[in-house]
């Protein structure tokens, strides 16, 4: 079973339209990421979480919002979906002290009509 | 703010060739540097890893070097496979606080 799950895999939505992304881990990570890529750009962090008191902001959090259930769950949630949101999502963990290396889900495409 | 660049954005060569693949970045001032990864459909997969105190990295065919006053790193693959097609990505990781900053990729395609 893979370490970093992420559901649903892919998600076409409307706009104004909330989506949740749901992400699970049993690597035991406490640090978890949320990412987008966008087609030419390099990966923008959303929202990080350190643990599960423990949630940021990101480079790009505008209309974004997350939820830290438990140390194995993170979840982005877009409250009105619009079609700039069109992408796909990462989830990654790490842990630390440790090897400094994150781990990533298989992502999510979402697209917004 | 960290920028990161991957010159060029995609590549192809036939089988056995070797790669060499190209990061920059603007602030020297980092804690470490990564290669990844990317296969269509899967999420990214750390390859290697190098700590801003190291010169270079090696696994099997994957050598990273990197030069941290001139802000490069280069992703050297020896022999190249078919199987070596994907998209590899750099990310700097600049304070030890796991908030990587990506660059775009560079998409290699290996000919059989």
């Amino acid at each position: 079973d893979a370490d970093v799950t992420q559901t649903p895999r892919n998600r076409i939505t409307k706009t104004g339209k909330r989506i949740m992304l749901e992400c699970s881990q049993t690597k035991g990570h406490d640090r978890m990421y949320w990412y987008r890529q966008d087609p030419g750009l390099g990966l923008r962090l959303i929202y990080y979480s350190f643990d599960v008191k423990d949630i940021n902001k990101g480079e790009i959090s505008d209309g974004y919002s997350v939820s830290r259930q438990a140390q194995a769950k993170f979840s982005l949630s877009l409250e009105s979906a619009i079609p700039n949101q069109t992408a796909l999502y990462f989830c990654a963990t790490s842990d630390f002290p440790g090897t400094d290396t994150q781990y990533f889900g298989p992502g999510t495409r979402l697209t917004v009509l | 703010k960290q920028e990161v660049t991957q010159i060029p954005a995609a590549l192809s060569v036939p089988e056995g060739e070797n790669l060499v693949l190209n990061c920059s970045f603007t602030d020297s001032a980092i804690y470490n540097l990564q290669w990844f990864r990317q296969d269509p459909g899967k999420g990214l997969t750390s390859l290697l890893l190098i700590q801003s105190s190291q010169r270079e990295q090696t696994s099997g065919r994957l050598n990273a070097s990197l030069d941290k006053s001139s802000g490069r790193s280069t992703l050297y693959i020896a022999a190249s496979q078919p199987g070596d097609s994907a998209t590899y990505l750099c990310a700097v990781d600049p304070t030890n606080d796991y908030k990587l900053s990506f660059g775009a990729g560079t998409t290699v395609t290996v000919r059989a």
